[in-house]
């Protein structure tokens, strides 16, 4: 069974430009999770999809970043205008359901500069 | 916010020995769950145990659960130079988990 795919792996960019990372999860998990872990910490949910429906995105910011899982399996999440905060790794998640074990996938390295 | 606290944040051991890590939490839960990072990697999962379970087994690991004083331990035995990551503890309510920072482990030849 092939795990969750993100791509790109590595992205630099200059601070104020736009970027967009992908993810598809593992076949079938109705539930699909970004995270962003910044270096020494551990990860934390910015957006919770339940299918193609928005769960929880408390944590996201909103003026500069959206996601988006139209049809219920791959997601994009973008970020515009990037600022310095935000080089991290993002990470996307998936499982069948929620309360469930998560699935990662490797995840994007972010660096602004 | 992050509700798991691991400790200690830095552990290095030498190969062969158990290593001991351990995670206190605020609110109640549903389930706590181990993760292991490799570094540059995603998260692998661990081990799940529910808030009715004390105590569970997976190889050479065990995790143990006390909801009395809102804290888990795991313990890994017999380390090995492939166990060196970082290792969150992730509790988990209706639909969400929450991480900690982490305990980054080093085995030592």
């Amino acid at each position: 069974e092939a795990g969750v795919a993100q791509s790109p792996r590595y992205k630099i960019i200059e601070k104020r430009q736009s970027v967009a990372f992908w993810c598809n999860p593992i076949s079938g998990h109705a539930t699909l999770y970004w995270y962003q872990q910044i270096l020494g910490q551990g990860p934390k949910l910015l957006i919770q999809f339940q299918n193609n429906g928005v769960v929880d995105d408390s944590q996201l910011p909103k003026d500069r970043f959206s996601a988006e899982r139209l049809k219920g399996v791959d997601s994009t999440l973008k970020i515009q205008p990037a600022k310095l905060e935000d080089s991290a790794v993002y990470l996307c998640a998936s499982s069948p359901s929620t309360k469930e074990t998560q699935y990662f996938g490797p995840g994007t390295r972010l660096l602004v500069l | 916010s992050q509700q798991g606290e691991e400790d200690p944040q830095a552990l290095s051991i030498q190969e062969g020995e158990n290593a001991t890590m351990n995670c206190s939490y605020k609110t109640s839960i549903n389930n706590l769950q181990w993760y292991r990072q490799n570094s540059g990697r995603g998260l692998v999962h661990l081990i799940l145990i529910r808030s009715n379970e004390r105590e569970k087994h997976s190889g050479r690991l065990r995790v143990t659960l006390d909801t009395s004083k809102k804290s888990s331990s795991l313990l890994i035995t017999a380390s090995r130079a492939a166990d060196t990551a970082s290792y969150f503890c992730a509790t988990g309510n209706d639909y969400k988990l929450s991480f900690g920072a982490g305990t980054t482990v080093t085995v030592r030849a």
